[in-house]
């Protein structure tokens, strides 16, 4: 079975520049979730989708984040304009079920540095 | 709101030893799940071990074993015979309903290291 794929891996921009992640979730499963992992810290969750539809994205940084899930798999996370303290890492999860005893499977993450 | 706390920053083991990750955690739902993730160099985060909050037994996964306390919500993580493929940030984290979206909630991390 496939995992959670993310691209880029890695992506360096200046501070105002716009940034683009994108992550295909394991095939079958409708929960998507995006986390920021700051360097020293737990991922935190950004925004979570059931489908192509928003579940929570109460933690989401709305005037300068956004995400979409058009057709209920792919999902593109967007950072504009990119913020110094933007720089961490773009963790992708998918699970079968939004429900608490579903395994949540990570993907290997985008490493964003922004100067 | 819930919260994990991971007290440990930093842990290091001798190969085949044993070694165990504290977390506690708050939480005000009597109903909820409790993981502990490994997260390699590679980043690609691993579910461990996972316990449901009702259950009173202690989970374990062949050389992974949890001590859960659920009076004084500890959830302490013990590897035994310890391998060098267990070098890794461990993360302890809490699933309840928050927002209507059964968050995931992490502590800060430990990291490992298996010494030779």
């Amino acid at each position: 079975e496939a995992g959670v794929a993310q691209s880029p891996r890695y992506k360096i921009i200046e501070k105002r520049q716009s940034v683009a992640f994108w992550c295909n979730p394991i095939s079958g499963h409708a929960t998507l979730y995006w986390y920021q992992q700051i360097l020293g810290q737990g991922p935190k969750l950004l925004i979570q989708f059931q489908n192509n539809g928003v579940v929570d994205d109460s933690q989401l940084p709305k005037d300068r984040f956004s995400a979409e899930r058009l057709k209920g798999v792919d999902s593109t996370l967007k950072i504009q304009p990119a913020k110094l303290e933007d720089s961490a890492v773009y963790l992708c999860a998918s699970s079968f079920s939004p429900g608490k005893a579903y395994e949540q499977y990570f993907g290997p993450g985008t490493r964003l540095t922004v100067t | 709101a819930q919260t994990v706390t991971q007290s440990q920053p930093e842990m290091s083991v001798q190969e085949a030893e044993t070694v165990t990750l504290s977390c506690t955690y708050d939480t005000s739902e009597s109903n909820y799940y409790l993981f502990w993730y490994k997260q390699p160099p590679s980043r690609q985060m691993i579910l461990v071990i996972r316990q449901e909050a009702y259950k009173q037994q202690n989970a374990t996964e062949n050389r992974f074993s949890v001590n859960f306390q659920k009076a004084a919500k500890s959830f302490s993580l013990k590897i035994s015979d310890s391998q060098l493929g267990d070098t890794a940030m461990y993360f302890c984290a809490l699933r309840g309903s928050g927002a209507g979206s059964y968050q995931l909630t992490f502590g800060k991390g430990t990291k490992l290291s298996v010494i030779p």
